[in-house]
């Protein structure tokens, strides 16, 4: 099956800091997706970015889909950033299914 | 709109037994995925349910197992509880393929 790599896996920040994570896929995928998973377990929706580039206040993302990378941009870091940050992708093959596959995360720590 | 909804949000139960969770998408939304995460495996695709049809599966034993009702309301059953079934497990919804998930708060077992 398709592979999702997550980098750095921990990343340590001084509020205020910007970051760059970074996330490889190993195959064409109809969905990407990044996710910020808060304290009590929930994912919640950052970026749905297939391809191409958004921006929502100090995040943005941009994914290149034919050289099968995403990466998430956080500007200005603050304390609330601080958690676990999913990729996932949902591979071209499974067609109309709707199948994610996550990377293993990657936990940002933001220093007051 | 209503996010996804998942019932019971905790649950303790002992070996042997079997458990049902519940999961209420958005509304609209007639696709519904559940995950697994654990700290050792992290997150893991179990099923994806459409108009009541399974069609996605992955790699579970067939103690999972899960259905989707007309109202696209879901549940997963888990029967004969294991140790290793702890986990947080999480459900999705979308209109479907490839198209962005959400995920609710997810249900919390422990198995002792």
């Amino acid at each position: 099956g398709i592979q999702v790599e997550q980098s750095p896996p921990d990343l340590i920040l001084q509020e205020g800091a910007n970051s760059t994570l970074r996330c490889n896929f190993s195959d064409s995928v109809n969905n990407l997706q990044w996710f910020h998973q808060n304290p009590w377990g929930q994912l919640i929706n950052l970026f749905y970015i297939p391809s191409g580039t958004k921006q929502n206040g100090r995040l943005s993302a941009t994914t290149v889909a034919t050289e099968r990378y995403s990466l998430l941009y956080i500007s200005s870091s603050q304390t609330t950033d601080s958690g676990v940050y999913f990729c996932a992708v949902d591979p071209f093959f499974t067609g109309a299914n709707s199948k994610l596959t996550f990377g293993k995360g990657i936990t940002l720590s933001v220093r007051p | 709109k209503a996010g996804v909804t998942q019932t019971p949000r905790y649950l303790i139960k002992t070996r042997g037994q079997q458990v049902t969770l519940s999961c209420s998408p958005i509304s609209g939304h007639r696709s519904v995925s559940w995950y697994q995460q654990t700290p050792g495996q992290g997150l893991q695709f179990l099923f994806e349910y459409f108009s009541e049809t399974q069609r996605n599966k992955g790699n579970f034993p067939g103690r999972f197992s899960g259905r989707q009702f007309s109202n696209s309301r879901s549940e997963m059953n888990v029967s004969t509880l294991e140790l290793g079934d702890s986990a947080l497990y999480l459900c999705a919804s979308s209109l479907g393929g490839g198209s962005e998930q959400y995920f609710g708060p997810g249900t919390r077992l422990t198995v002792t």
